[in-house]
């Protein structure tokens, strides 16, 4: 069965950089699309970009361009999500999410919680 | 302020049936597929239905979805006390070339 496998919690203080993973199983990684999705208290889903694992190619929401890395690593089944430049505000529950046939995001990791303070 | 437009609660007995709307334009719900997530708290986002109007295996029948011009529906029969959760639509924007969602409704079961 696919499953979404997500690095844990983080802590962080203002200014730094964290990285989450995302490691894969139960399906052929270079098939699809994987997403990054976040969920901030009390605020709604946020869509933060995809990344291409056969290719590589990423493609950013203008809300986090120049802060947010995407990047893969085909041997293991991984994906990788940067955020740098981190503010009080970042402060959610990061997801890695896979994009189905009909641009839905069909399996989604368990989340990470990512705390700035 | 999200890209689509859902109402921020509904509310319904259990047995009843309830609606979720999310409003989008063109570039958006009007030439993309829409999709439907539940989300309860603690837990990840769960598709509940894609292409508009398919469920996912294991999504009962009583969730069904539909789309009109830029605008797209959940609708929930047979209410349960466990269908408590927010509901998010989620779409593509052709414009932003950004994946976009509804601000959540949150469905509250009496």
């Amino acid at each position: 069965q696919v499953q979404l496998v997500q690095s844990g919690a983080e802590v962080k203080k203002p200014g730094a950089s964290v990285q989450v993973s995302c490691t894969t199983s139960g399906y052929t990684f270079t098939g699809f699309h994987m997403h990054w999705v976040r969920h901030a208290p009390g605020q709604g889903l946020e869509w933060m970009g995809r990344i291409t694992p056969n290719s590589g190619a990423t493609k950013y929401a203008q809300n986090f361009q120049g802060r947010v890395t995407m990047t893969r690593d085909t041997s293991i089944g991984t994906v990788n999500m940067a955020l740098s430049d981190l503010r009080s505000d970042d402060t959610a529950v990061y997801y890695c999410a896979r994009e189905g046939s009909y641009d839905d995001l069909d399996h989604w990791g368990q989340g990470t919680l990512v705390t700035v303070s | 302020q999200s890209v689509l437009t859902q109402p921020p609660s509904v509310s319904a007995a259990p047995g009843q049936k309830v609606t979720i709307s999310c409003s989008g334009r063109s570039s958006n719900i009007g030439n993309n597929f829409v999709s439907w997530y539940q989300h309860l708290p603690g837990t990840a986002p769960k598709l509940v239905i894609y292409d508009n109007y398919k469920r996912p295996s294991g999504i009962p029948d009583r969730f069904s979805g539909s789309k009109s011009g830029t605008s797209a529906t959940l609708d929930i029969t047979g209410l349960q006390t466990g269908d408590e959760a927010d509901y998010y639509c989620g779409t593509w924007d052709s414009s932003l070339s950004n994946g976009v969602f509804g601000g959540g409704t949150k469905l509250t079961v009496l």
